[in-house]
């Protein structure tokens, strides 16, 4: 499968606890886009990641999430002390360059349930 | 982008017909628009994109129109089938996709 890989995908956290997401992109890319969408919304944007560094972190929340891209292995988004309302899909896409030739290809996502 | 919200417009069809799926956008210095198609369960699946250079793109059964005078583009999918059901997202780009509310297409056999 050459496509965008996300795991787990169910992830269920009680309050407090610490959620990691993990996204492995296509092969190839080395761009790495993290959105989240609640039920009945379009997909909001939290980060985009290049291989060690974070290249735009705007959409995140200033506390208790981070994410990174390491030299080898997938990328992570992780948040810590996890509330109620961090409930939703996360997706992670995917892109070979900053070209905008090139559209983000989406993995199947992780849904985030807290109790 | 289009504001979010609570309850996404729905668009039902008939098998066969052509279904015209409408996206009204906001940054008039975006250059680069998106089609995706989400199936419940599922991420966002790539249609078509197009750049800001260009008023109409066509692909296999899909065609893109895109109006800069009045931000607004569009989707059209010929002889709409059961497997096209789904939602359908405009969304601006090209890093920082800004995704718009998306259309629910039901296809009536």
């Amino acid at each position: 499968n050459a496509g965008v890989m996300q795991n787990p995908r169910h992830l269920v956290r009680r309050r407090g606890q610490e959620a990691r997401l993990r996204c492995s992109p296509m092969k190839g890319h080395s761009h790495v886009y993290w959105y989240r969408q609640l039920p009945e919304e379009g997909l909001k944007f939290m980060v985009y990641l290049q291989k060690e560094n974070i290249i735009d972190e705007s959409g995140m929340p200033k506390e208790r999430f981070s994410a990174e891209f390491p030299k080898e292995g997938p990328s992570i988004l992780r948040i810590q002390q996890v509330v109620r309302g961090d409930s939703a899909a996360y997706f992670c896409a995917s892109s070979p360059s900053r070209s905008s030739n090139q559209p983000q290809h989406f993995g199947d996502g992780t849904r985030l349930s807290i109790l | 982008g289009e504001s979010v919200g609570l309850h996404l417009p729905t668009l039902s069809v008939q098998e066969g017909d052509n279904s015209i799926i409408n996206c009204a956008y906001s940054n008039s210095a975006s250059d680069y628009f998106i089609w995706y198609k989400q199936e419940s369960g599922k991420g966002p699946q790539f249609i078509i994109d197009i750049r800001s250079n260009m008023d109409k793109r066509q692909g296999q059964r899909v065609t893109v129109l895109l109006n800069k005078t009045v931000k607004h583009l569009s989707l059209q999918i010929a002889a709409t089938q059961p497997g096209d059901s789904a939602v359908y997202f405009c969304a601006e780009g090209p890093q920082k996709l800004v995704f718009g509310q998306g259309t629910r297409l039901t296809i009536n056999p």
